[in-house]
């Protein structure tokens, strides 16, 4: 069955340094999502994607974040200054937009960052 | 937007006990409404869902059911397993749109024990 992917499992950076999270969603998915949770906490919309433009962002996405889908691929999630307090699981999503299932995302395995 | 209140937990029940973790959302228009489960240490897992009123979502014997009147999902599981002990989320979705995004509850942490 396809599924979401997300690489790396796991990313230890310093404060101030830029990380890019990837994520491969499934193959004929259309939306595309970055939601996070940090530790013990709820999970937090961060920024939609489809027809390769942002569709909508939340409070938490500002001017440090930047999404791509560079290859028709990878989705990938940019943080130019890491801070402290980015430290969380970032989920990636997709969906596929049409038929039965177009309301349903699909949720990759996630990805811990650790922000040092 | 959507917004959702969710059951505070944490929930403890013995194996085979009956289970309900409460949900109501506000939205705008019509979502569709979705139960996620988080095992422990491991990532999002659609457990049901629900597109329009009075639809029902099972799956691995809970249900839960779209109560438009009510603004409600509330999750039900007559049973419950030890295997069961993770965290679950009501998250409604915006539909017919391009954005189509999830809002989370807060989380109910249930434990099952032996």
């Amino acid at each position: 069955e396809p599924e979401v992917t997300q690489t790396p499992s796991h990313q230890v950076t310093q404060m101030g340094q830029e990380v890019i999270l990837r994520c491969v969603p499934i193959s004929n998915h259309l939306y595309f999502y970055w939601y996070r949770q940090i530790l013990g906490q709820k999970v937090e919309f961060l920024v939609s994607f489809y027809n390769n433009e942002i569709s909508e962002k939340s409070e938490i996405f500002d001017d440090q974040f930047s999404v791509e889908r560079p290859d028709g691929s990878n989705f990938t999630l940019k943080i130019r200054s890491t801070k402290l307090e980015d430290s969380a699981m970032y989920f990636c999503a997709s969906r596929d937009g049409q038929g039965s299932s177009r309301d349903t995302q699909y949720f990759g395995p996630g990805t811990r960052l650790t922000v040092l | 937007g959507n917004s959702v209140t969710q059951m505070e937990g944490p929930v403890t029940l013995s194996e085979e006990a009956f289970l309900t973790i409460n949900c109501t959302y506000t939205a705008t228009g019509y979502p569709s409404l979705f139960w996620y489960v988080q095992y422990p240490g491991e990532g999002l897992q659609l457990l049901l869902k629900a597109t329009k009123a009075d639809d029902k979502g099972s799956n691995k014997g809970f249900e839960a059911t779209y109560r438009k009147e009510t603004t409600s999902f509330h999750l039900e599981k007559g049973s419950v397993q030890v295997s069961d002990s993770a965290v679950y989320f009501c998250a409604p979705q915006k539909s017919n749109t391009n954005a189509g995004k999830s809002t989370f509850g807060d989380g109910t942490t249930l434990t099952v024990k032996p």
